[in-house]
């Protein structure tokens, strides 16, 4: 079945540096989005890529959809507390309504 | 919009007991989804419905699992008899035809002593 490789598994960063988590997958996808877990909540939706080598941005947040559409990056601009949490990228491929989840990577600013 | 709603927020009971999670999607979403998260398996898709038709339920881990959607605005995941293993944060997550991304629920956490 569809994988989904993220890296790195956690970070611990001080506040006001950059983030970059990024995601492989073994097939190709024709969706990539990237979602935020807080403590004690379900994921919450970021960014959506619809298209090989988009680049979008959400506020300090940038994402790209891979040109070989089986791999994602996202990066976090100047970190501050509240970016704690753990952030999972995920794919659907064809016109499947299912989302294939990464493993998340788990996020933890210092000040 | 209320969004997904998911009840209880919280459920503790016994090895052998039945136990009944319970979903809202959001309204004109005609996708909805059972999640499963622990630490080891990450969040495994257990099973979905298309405009209330279970599509793919080959992530349900057993017999003991079974989920229904009688109707567009609610969906259960029943567990019987539930296990210790199945100790785990449940989530429920809708998607609209139109959307590319899932809403989800804050979740189910079942602890089975």
């Amino acid at each position: 079945g569809q994988q989904l490789n993220q890296s790195p598994q956690s970070m611990f960063i001080q506040e006001g540096e950059d983030v970059s988590m990024n995601c492989t997958s073994s097939s190709i996808f024709n969706t990539w989005l990237w979602y935020k877990q807080d403590p004690g909540e379900g994921p919450v939706l970021l960014i959506a890529l619809y298209k090989a080598g988009e680049l979008t941005s959400n506020g300090r947040l940038t994402a790209q959809f891979g040109i070989t559409r089986k791999d994602s990056f996202l990066n976090i601009s100047a970190s501050i507390p509240s970016d704690v949490g753990i952030y999972f990228c995920a794919g659907r491929s064809g016109t499947a309504s299912k989302l294939t989840f990464g493993t998340g990577t788990r996020l933890q600013v210092t000040l | 919009d209320a969004g997904v709603i998911q009840s209880p927020r919280h459920e503790v009971t016994e090895m052998g007991q039945e136990v009944t999670l319970r979903c809202k999607p959001i309204s004109g979403h005609n996708s909805l989804f059972w999640y499963r998260q622990t630490m080891m398996r990450g969040l495994e898709l257990l099973i979905y419905f298309n405009n209330n038709v279970p599509i793919d339920d080959s992530g349900m881990p057993e017999d003991r699992f079974s989920a229904k959607m009688p109707n567009a605005s609610f969906s259960t995941l029943k567990i019987q008899p539930s296990e210790p293993r199945d100790s785990a944060v449940y989530f429920c997550a809708s998607s609209g035809s139109a959307d590319y991304g899932y809403t989800f629920g804050s979740g189910t956490r079942l602890t089975v002593v």
